[in-house]
């Protein structure tokens, strides 16, 4: 069971801008720890999309962007194009007892119109 | 380049046993922690484990303490995901990843293809 919760899916039509929440808690993005964001099309295996709560790894167009405030984060996907219907996933760390260390989201499908 | 490749996939009977492998190329094995994540069918993706190629020091999640193995071979690069007694309930794409960060955020920066492992009567 995920610690961070994220809508089951967004749409938007291309062009349009979307926004991904990722709720936790004070026990992992509330503490302070980053967020970040994979990115994972159909069949395929996540890629690193946003680390460190807002840094674009190379390669990764600045269309996609991340903001982290208190306890919940978001990736805005701006300008969306066809080949970013995919599955998101925020990740973070989580120091609780009993939990896992690296804890991800519950994952949230875009769906271009 | 960073790349991890992993074993092709696999069908397997309950109670069988199974390794699946991951072999990492094109940065120094030993300075990065590699963790495994599993994805079941249609669902998302969860943290199994963590392992430090140089001491082999490991870390599980509570879920999957005791339900795997993970090890390394560092002579070869490649780590290992092994189940001593495998369940219907394994069935799922696992991938392997290199974790990147420091202080207390840490991500996955490169990401093996996945293993699919079906275990099916």
């Amino acid at each position: 069971q995920s610690v961070l919760t994220q809508p089951p899916s967004v749409s938007g039509a291309p062009g349009q801008r979307v926004t991904i929440s990722c709720t936790g808690s004070s026990s992992n993005i509330g503490t302070g720890y980053d967020v970040h964001w994979y990115q994972q099309l159909p069949g395929t295996a996540p890629k690193l999309l946003i680390y460190g709560n807002n840094n674009r790894p190379s390669g990764v167009p600045d269309r996609f962007s991340g903001s982290k405030s208190g306890t919940s984060a978001s990736l805005a996907i701006t300008g969306l194009r066809a080949e970013d219907e995919a599955d998101y996933y925020c990740q973070s760390y989580d120091t609780s007892l009993g939990s896992s260390l690296y804890v991800f989201g519950t994952g949230t499908k875009v769906t271009v119109l | 380049e960073v790349q991890l490749v992993q074993s092709g996939a696999e069908v397997k009977k309950p109670g069988e046993s199974l390794i699946i492998s991951c072999k990492a190329s094109g940065y120094s094995f030993t300075n990065y922690w590699i963790g495994w994540v599993r994805q079941m069918p249609g669902k998302g993706l969860e943290w199994m484990g963590i392992i430090y190629p140089d001491d082999s020091y490991t870390r599980y999640s509570p879920s999957f303490q005791g339900q795997v193995i993970i090890s390394v071979d560092k002579s070869i690069n490649t780590a290992y995901l092994k189940w001593s007694s495998l369940k219907a309930s394994d069935t799922a794409t696992y991938y392997c990843a290199r974790r990147q960060g420091s202080g207390w955020n840490w991500w996955f920066d490169s990401w093996g293809q996945g293993t699919l492992v079906t275990v099916s009567s």
